[in-house]
């Protein structure tokens, strides 16, 4: 199946940082997007990674990917309460010939002051 | 760049009404834009895609006779919601790609709209 799976919620404390993990399923996808969505608002692009490399880091964002565990993962360092907010992992299976997101299931990220 | 916008954010109606929803590239022209769903604390549903001057391709499970999409031009598609009833009542959210930009296949998406159905 076409299942996209994240942690529901993760609560860490200001100046920490942050771990939110993706499993997604299909390994055809090209590239694996994060979206970061506030409460009443879209999803905002955060940052995305290519299938064939590892890890990419944009400022205080770090994707690392393990493509033979189909495992996603954002690291926000030094988490502030503005990150507060659902953070959902995408792909595209190439397979399925469309562009149409996969989207996994949010998590819900809390960040304490 | 790369701004989506949605009107109206917010919107509340009689039950038997219908409503419509539109979406907007405001830089840029969009090959396919794609309808969604959310329910509350819920991820987002996959209700249709829509690539202009043809006709909206729906996900299974959704009904095209009460959802119509139309996607006129390369920056505006809209969502009419017909007969609304209180089930229909959630955010829908509109999202854009250009098939350009650094992977081609990212999509932009609008603030969405509430939709609240009396």
């Amino acid at each position: 199946g076409e299942d996209v799976e994240q942690s529901l919620f993760l609560s860490v404390r200001e100046g920490d940082s942050s771990v939110i993990n993706c499993t997604y399923t299909d390994s055809s996808s090209t590239y694996l997007y994060w979206y970061k969505q506030e409460p009443g608002a879209g999803l905002q692009l955060l940052t995305y990674i290519f299938s064939n490399m590892d890890m990419k880091q944009d400022q205080r964002l770090t994707v690392l990917l393990n493509k033979k565990d189909k495992h996603l993962s954002l690291r926000i360092a030094d988490t502030q309460t503005g990150d507060s907010a659902i953070y959902f992992c995408a792909e595209i299976p190439t397979t399925s010939g469309t562009y149409k997101y996969i989207f996994g299931t949010g998590t819900r990220l809390k960040v304490l002051a | 760049g790369a701004v989506v916008s949605q009107h109206p954010s917010w919107v509340i109606c009689k039950s038997g009404t219908s409503v419509k929803i539109e979406c907007r590239s405001l830089d840029f022209q969009a090959t396919t834009m794609f309808w969604y769903r959310q329910f509350p604390k819920q991820s987002l549903m996959l209700m249709a895609t829509s690539n202009e001057g043809s006709k909206a391709t729906y996900e299974q499970g959704v009904e095209k006779d009460k959802f119509l999409i139309n996607h006129a031009s390369l920056t505006l598609s809209t969502l009419t919601v017909t007969s609304a009833h209180p089930e229909d009542s959630s955010f829908y959210i509109c999202s854009a790609r250009s098939g350009e930009g650094a992977t081609g296949g990212e999509q932009f998406f609008g603030p969405g709209t509430r939709l609240t159905v009396l």
